[in-house]
Formats: structure tokens, sequence, C-alpha cells
């Protein structure tokens, strides 16, 4: 979901449950998207990304669902732990993935708060 | 495996003055990006640099100033800090053939 002023979406789950964070996406051309995830002090850490040709992709305990349709994004985290819990942001690429100059441009939405419950 | 290592981790300074915050990288990527975060905000672009000499401006460039002599480094410089550049400070760093960014553990910035 979007996030309104200071405030950002919360999860909050039962350590061993699993979770399901949610991004909208602004841009129907986007060919990329990288779900990251920041800890308290840290910076983002790549977590696991999906080209706009897939609809799934899984990683280890994540599993990334893309619909290009409603331009919606998921992030699936199976068997939360506590270490699981930070800010999760989603990206996406407007512009050539292969490139990093004025043709490519990383947009990052207002990230998830998941809290994981011991 | 450093990986991308930035320095100072903290640093508080006063209006005025001149701050410089490095960046070093071990990878060899070819772009490397320098970010703001603010709440509110989420993370801006501040400059951005595709090789060694060649460096551009982002969505928030005003008030900074970057170099990049060697692939591996990529400093940030405020040439007169003021308070609004009090943020956390973030340098990535790509390879040319992949999308995602890399992300070093940034740079929190106090100024007074």
């Amino acid at each position: 979901g979007e996030s309104v002023g200071l405030h950002l979406p919360t999860l909050s789950v039962q350590e061993g449950d699993n979770s399901i964070i949610n991004c909208a996406y602004s841009n129907s051309a986007s060919d990329y998207f990288i779900w990251y995830k920041q800890e308290s002090g840290k910076g983002p850490q790549f977590i696991i990304d999906i080209r706009s040709n897939m609809d799934k992709r899984q990683g280890q305990r994540v599993t990334v669902l893309l619909n290009k349709t409603v331009k919606h994004l998921s992030l699936q985290i199976a068997a939360t732990q506590p270490g699981d819990s930070a800010v999760y942001f989603c990206a996406e690429i407007q512009g050539k993935v292969n490139s990093g100059g004025s043709n490519y441009k990383l947009t990052f939405g207002k990230g998830t708060l998941l809290t994981v419950n011991p | 495996d450093a990986g991308i290592t930035q320095s100072p981790r903290y640093k508080i300074t006063e209006t005025g003055r001149q701050v410089t915050l490095m960046c070093h990288q071990t990878w060899s990527h070819s772009y490397m990006f320098w970010y703001r975060q603010d709440l509110g905000h989420g993370l801006r672009l501040i400059y951005y640099s595709a090789a060694a000499d060649i460096t551009d401006k982002g969505e928030v460039p005003d008030g900074y100033v970057v170099s990049r002599s060697k692939t591996e480094n990529f400093p940030l410089t405020l040439e007169s800090a003021t308070r609004s550049q009090t943020s956390v400070y973030f340098c990535a760093s790509k390879v040319i053939a992949g999308g995602a960014q890399y992300f070093g553990p940034g740079t929190r910035l106090l100024v007074l």
C-alpha cells in the first residue's frame, strides 16, 4: 500500500507465519522490479528481483509476484523470523535496465514496516 | 569481502562548513550513486556516475559536488553545509549489465 505523510504502512506477524508485503508501482512501462530490505541503521539490502516478462520468481524463503495488469508487486516471506523485521521497499526501474545514466531511473516505493513477534 | 563502504558513519558539523562523505567499492562496478534518505521523502538521488570522470546530476543535486577520479571511489562534498542537508546518505553501485543497485551502510549527517 501507499504511505500517507510520515507514516509507513505496517505489518505485524507472528514468528513462523508467512508474510505478504504489497506494493503498487506507478509506471506500466517499467521493465524490472526489485525488493529491498532495510534494517534500522543500515543501508537497503537487495532481496530479490523480477523482470516484467515474468509473473513469479522464487528465492530462499521469498517469492515475488508481479501482476502487470493492475501494476502490483508482492513479496511473500515464508516462515517469518525475528530477523526479518525491517522496512521493505519495492523499487521499479524505468528506462534501460542495463544502464545507470540518464536512461535509467530507479524509483523506490515508500516502504512497509514488518514487525515479527516472537 | 568489503563490498561497498562509507565513511564516516556519523558526522556532526556546523552550518557553512565543508564536509566530504566517502564511498569506496571493491567490486569494480561501473555505476555509482549517491542518495539521501529523509522521513517523508524516501530515497532521493543526488548524483550518479557512469564511470571514472563521468558524473551527472540526479533529482536533488543543489549544494552538493561529486568527483570520481578512480572507479572505486565516489566522494560527495557539501561545499557549505546547511541544516536542510541533515540526513542519512547512502552510496550505491551497480554493474552495467544488472538492474539492481547495491547499497553501503550509510552516513548519518547532522548539520547544526
